[in-house]
């Protein structure tokens, strides 16, 4: 089965700094998602950023960036130049199929930002 | 606004008493999922479907619970009998399943919390 996992329950960051989340996870599969969610303290979850596993580029949306390492079963999420309103749980997810279908998330980080 | 709700937001209980929770997609997604979230907790998945069609099932689902989406269009959620441990918040969410690329994206709704005392 697989699993995600993330090991920072919390992190901090100063505004306008640079902070990384980890997460690592455990398949079987080659060809798979894996994503970052947002969930803003009672409010909807939202996708930040997704990876396709079969590409090698790392992906990019604005601020937010990851770095897959496959052989590593790694994907973390770095947030640069991080503003009050990043502040929120984070959750590390992966898809199995290319296509669609159940997301398994991680436990969370709760990332709070200092002014 | 055209995104994923949920009805009730909040839903207190008492143990033994059965509940039913409702979830509008997005107007055009033929995929709804269901997740519990319990507190400090990533979502667990439940159940989902493919219109009216339930595709998969976790054995988080207890024979206790229920879910339908009859027309393909909404799905409601029912826990019968319900007990302190189903207290969580329970999340939907929608996908366009067949298109690749952001298609494929699960838009969520805000929840359903669930208390039961």
């Amino acid at each position: 089965a697989q699993t995600v996992t993330q090991s920072q329950p919390e992190m901090s960051v100063q505004e306008a700094e640079t902070v990384t989340l980890s997460c690592t996870y455990d398949t079987s599969e080659s060809d798979y998602y894996l994503f970052w969610y947002k969930q803003p303290p009672s409010r909807q979850m939202i996708l930040v950023i997704r990876q396709e596993a079969y590409k090698q580029q790392n992906a990019t949306e604005n601020r937010f960036s990851v770095n897959f390492q496959k052989a590593a079963k790694s994907f973390s999420l770095k947030i640069s130049d991080s503003q009050l309103g990043d502040a929120a749980m984070y959750f590390c997810a992966y898809r199995k199929t290319p296509l669609g279908g159940k997301l398994i998330f991680g436990q969370g980080t709760e990332l709070s930002v200092k002014p | 606004d055209t995104g994923v709700s949920q009805d009730p937001r909040h839903k207190i209980t008492k143990r033994g008493q059965n509940v039913t929770f409702r979830c509008d997609p997005i107007s055009e997604h033929n995929r709804l999922y269901w997740y519990r979230q319990t507190l400090g907790q990533g979502p667990e998945f439940l159940t989902y479907f493919q219109n009216e069609a339930q595709l998969e099932k976790s054995r988080l689902l207890s024979d206790r619970f229920s879910a339908e989406r009859p027309k393909g269009s909404f799905s409601t959620l029912e826990i019968q009998r319900t007990e302190q441990g189903d207290s969580a918040m329970y999340l939907c969410a929608s996908s366009l399943w067949g298109l690749a690329g952001r298609g494929n994206e699960q838009f969520f709704g805000p929840g359903t919390r669930l208390t039961v005392l």
